[in-house]
């Protein structure tokens, strides 16, 4: 079992619809990670947030908007995607932001974008 | 910036044998080294860090890791494998640059055959 939780495991969306992607973990930590990884493709980063704000965004599009309500929640709103966004979406977290920290995966949500 | 090179992109091997994957990287500066796994359908778990100190690392369900500064590798091992191992894994380096996060290599695909 993983410590960190994400839901819901599998998302179908058109491309004009709006949805959520939801991280929870309760190890304390304070960075949390979105990765996309496209199948047989290492996971590539998107954003990150240290201390419940955001740190690194890797140049992501518009349509990935990310939120960190509290220091064990992340969220990732979807709105418009393309279907070449279709992929598994990894969130992650790590005790804090610093090389040297290991990072906690959950199991993802994989997104199929119709 | 780092980057991390794993040559073998698929490993196939039987019940009980040996196998090394092997993991090269480069950077300018000192570096961390881990090793994950991913499972079908699962996220990323962590098998092994290396931050400093021996240069020996072990790790969970029986594999163990190299650092080897010269060569600029970090090559994962395990004596006997069995067919839950089969899996892909991925190598990935950070270094002590504050704001660089993890480089994932592409993974190889370890398949154990009975």
């Amino acid at each position: 079992d993983t410590e960190v939780t994400q839901t819901p495991k599998h998302l179908v969306m058109g491309m004009t619809n709006k949805k959520s992607l939801k991280c929870e973990q309760h190890m304390g930590h304070r960075a949390m990670y979105w990765y996309k990884q496209k199948a047989k493709k290492p996971p590539e980063l998107m954003f990150v947030y240290s201390y419940e704000k955001l740190s690194i965004n890797e140049s992501v599009p518009s349509r990935f908007s990310p939120e960190c309500p509290n220091s064990s929640l992340l969220n990732l709103h979807l709105h418009a995607l393309q279907p070449e966004d279709s992929a598994l979406y990894l969130c992650a977290s790590s005790q804090e932001l610093g090389n040297n920290q290991p990072q906690h995966f959950g199991d993802g949500t994989r997104l199929s974008i119709l | 910036a780092q980057s991390v090179t794993q040559l073998d992109s698929q490993v196939p091997v039987f019940e009980e044998a040996p196998v090394e994957l092997r993991c090269n990287y480069s950077s300018s500066v000192s570096v961390y080294l881990f090793w994950y796994v991913q499972y079908p359908n699962q996220g990323l778990q962590l098998l092994l860090k290396y931050l400093s100190g021996s240069t020996l690392v072990k790790g969970i369900n029986g594999f163990e890791a190299e650092f080897n500064k010269s060569q600029t590798s970090f090559h994962l091992r395990k004596p006997s494998v069995h067919i839950s191992d089969t899996a892909e894994y991925f190598c990935a380096v950070s270094d002590n640059n504050y704001g660089q996060n993890f480089v994932f290599g592409p993974g190889t695909r370890l398949s154990v055959l009975p």
